[in-house]
This record gives C-alpha cells, structure tokens and sequence, in this order.
C-alpha cells in the first residue's frame, strides 16, 4: 500500500494566519491527490482533488498543490471555522489510503 | 440536497456479523459509484471497498483488511446502499460512512472521478467486543 505521511500532526495558528500542511507519499502518485477536512463529530468533506482543484462551494482561501510525491495545503487566511482536522488522500492505488491527519488549532 | 441516512451499527461480538444500510436522496442514485469509509475511535480515515453503478457492471472492491469478510450491495429500486461484515474482529470497531464517490456529467455521460468521497452520511457506530 502507498503511505501517506502528514507534518505537522498538529499546529497551532491565529485568525488571519496562512496555514501550510504538506503530505508525502511513499511512491509516486502524480497528482492523484485529494484533501478532506473534518470537524468533530461529522463526516469529512472534500476540500481538493486531483491535487489542486478546488471542489464546487469551497472557499478560495484553500488552495492545493503538488505532484509526485510531495503535496502541500495552503489555507491563505484562516477563519474560525477553519479550525478541524485535515486529511490527505491518495486515489493513484485503489487503497485510497489517508494520511494520519493534521489537527489545526488555536 | 443529497441526504445519506444511515441505519444500522451497534455492539456486537467477535465472529458476529452486521448489517448497515445508507438510504439516499437528493441525486440520481442508480448512477453513483457508492463507498464505505471507516474511522476508528480517535483514529484516522480507511476506505473499506466501493460498488460501482450498475451500468458500470455494479463490481465491488475491497480494503485488504476486509477482503473475504464484507459484502457490499446495491439496491436502486430503493436507493439504498448496504454494506455486510461478517467475522468481526475488535480491530473493526469504527464509525462507518457511506459516501458517495464524485461523478459530473459531460456531454449527457457520467464521469466518475474515483477515490474522491463528496457527500457523507453521518456515520454508523460499530462496535465489536465480547
């Protein structure tokens, strides 16, 4: 299975901060790419697929890139409700495997 | 709006077995790809297997850690995905979603974008222990 590696595990940031988290894949994935956030008690929702596309009704303020193997999510002013747990995903091998998350917090 | 309520979970035993339903709505159902994705207490996210729509032969894929103990079906005359687990193991115990997998239409075709999970039902609480 491909491995998928999140640094930081968690971060702590400010209303207005730009907010990096990168994810590493254990192999090549081009941009088979995806990033979900998820908020305490609900299911994740898909922020970017396909490593930079942003999916239909998510704020512009989230923004994804790479290829290969290294991915980064840029959150360029971080808002109240942005703060939640941010998972990487690949979708180049049909384990869909996740990262181990990234817990973004005040 | 897309809904996916789901029904099912609960406590059960090693060896047993467990049946979750996800009843959806808001989104043509017969032409989605549907997948189950589960998340142990405090853990991260596992993709557990998917079913394709029936008019892209309706197959199944499995997780390794489930293949051969999971069954995973489809009935669009009721809009109703389920998902089977049979031999249960404590390491099963999660919430489980079901998902439904990305798809646009293009030029009157589905397009199905695979892996990429964009509506969630609100999970299903397995929990196995004797």
């Amino acid at each position: 299975d491909i491995q998928m590696t999140q640094s930081p595990s968690s971060l702590s940031a400010s209303v207005g901060d730009r907010v990096t988290i990168t994810c590493r894949a254990s192999q090549t994935i081009s941009t088979y790419l995806n990033w979900y956030q998820q908020k305490p008690g609900k299911g994740p929702k898909v922020l970017i697929y396909a490593a930079s596309t942003l999916q239909k009704g998510v704020p512009s303020r989230f923004s994804g890139s790479g290829s290969g193997t290294d991915f980064t999510l840029t959150i360029s002013s971080l808002q109240p409700e942005d703060f939640a747990i941010y998972y990487c995903q690949q979708t180049y091998s049909p384990s869909y495997t996740f990262g181990q998350g990234t817990k973004v917090e005040i | 709006e897309v809904q996916l309520v789901q029904a099912g979970g609960g406590l059960v035993r090693p060896g047993g077995s467990l049946r979750l339903s996800c009843a959806a709505s808001g989104f043509t159902f017969p032409n989605a790809w549907m997948s189950w994705v589960r998340q142990a207490p405090g853990k991260g996210l596992e993709w557990v297997g998917r079913i394709k729509s029936e008019i892209d032969g309706g197959t199944t894929n499995h997780a390794a850690p489930v293949e051969g103990r999971i069954n995973i079906s489809r009935d669009d005359s009721k809009n109703t995905l389920y998902l089977q687990i049979n031999s249960l193991k404590t390491e099963d115990t999660a919430i489980y979603y079901c998902t439904t997998e990305l798809f646009m239409i293009a030029s009157g075709r589905v397009i199905v974008i695979p892996g990429v999970f964009d509506n969630w039902g609100l999970g299903a609480l397995v929990t196995v222990s004797s």
